[in-house]
């Protein structure tokens, strides 16, 4: 079975600039949320997406979007990067049943 | 969501079992605590989850009082490869709102 995976690993973008990442949810898993930690801190939620709608939004702005595909698997977007965005990017898919989220190793976006 | 307070950190002999805190007085009826773990730039890794009842897995034991207003999490015999961060999470069941809330967990350290 395979386990969540992201991509890219790593980006480095200019402030002002916009950014896609990208997460395939675990085999089975139809739920998929977005997390972001920053140096030092716990992770923070942003969205959830469930069946291609968003299902729970934490405390960010909207330029942070995102998509859910028919395969289940999502994009989390930023909008005029700002350099507090510096950060690992976590998605983490759940299954309908078990509802516990696995994370996937995360991308570590840096703004510059 | 109800809050949670943890150590910030602590220390445990190679071997030795690691009894890690967690206490949560305002968790409420549909809440569930949820452990997780956060080894150095890794994605979060899933530990165990209960409501009220104590859970044993292959990781770890989760001990639940009786007033659900605090929990232990059980690393029975902990090598170094236990030392990480280590998250208790309180969360609802509610559909669309099972967001996790990260604290700042305890930092576990495993002493050879």
């Amino acid at each position: 079975e395979t386990g969540v995976t992201q991509s890219p690993t790593h980006l480095i973008k200019t402030r002002g600039q916009q950014v896609t990442l990208r997460c395939s949810s675990q085999s089975g898993h139809n739920t998929v949320s977005w997390y972001q930690q920053a140096l030092g801190q716990g992770p923070q939620f942003i969205f959830q997406y469930y069946r291609e709608e968003e299902n729970g939004r934490g405390n960010f702005p909207p330029r942070f979007s995102g998509l859910q595909f028919p395969n289940y698997s999502s994009e989390l977007n930023v909008n005029a990067l700002e350099l507090d965005d510096s950060a690992l990017y976590l998605c983490a898919s759940s299954s309908p049943t078990s509802r516990v989220e696995y994370f996937g190793p995360g991308t570590r976006l840096l703004v510059l | 969501d109800a809050k949670t307070t943890q150590p910030p950190s602590m220390d445990c002999a190679e071997g030795r079992a690691a009894n890690l805190p967690c206490n949560h007085s305002t968790i409420s009826g549909n809440e569930y605590v949820y452990w997780y773990r956060q080894i150095h730039s890794q994605g979060p890794q899933y530990i165990i989850h209960g409501l009220k009842n104590n859970e044993t897995n292959e990781m770890a034991s989760l001990i639940i009082t009786e007033d659900r207003k605090s929990s232990t999490l059980i690393l029975p015999h902990a090598t170094l490869r236990d030392t990480a961060v280590y998250y208790c999470i309180v969360r609802s069941d509610h559909f669309g709102n099972e967001k996790l809330t990260f604290g700042t967990g305890t930092r576990l350290t495993i002493i050879p």
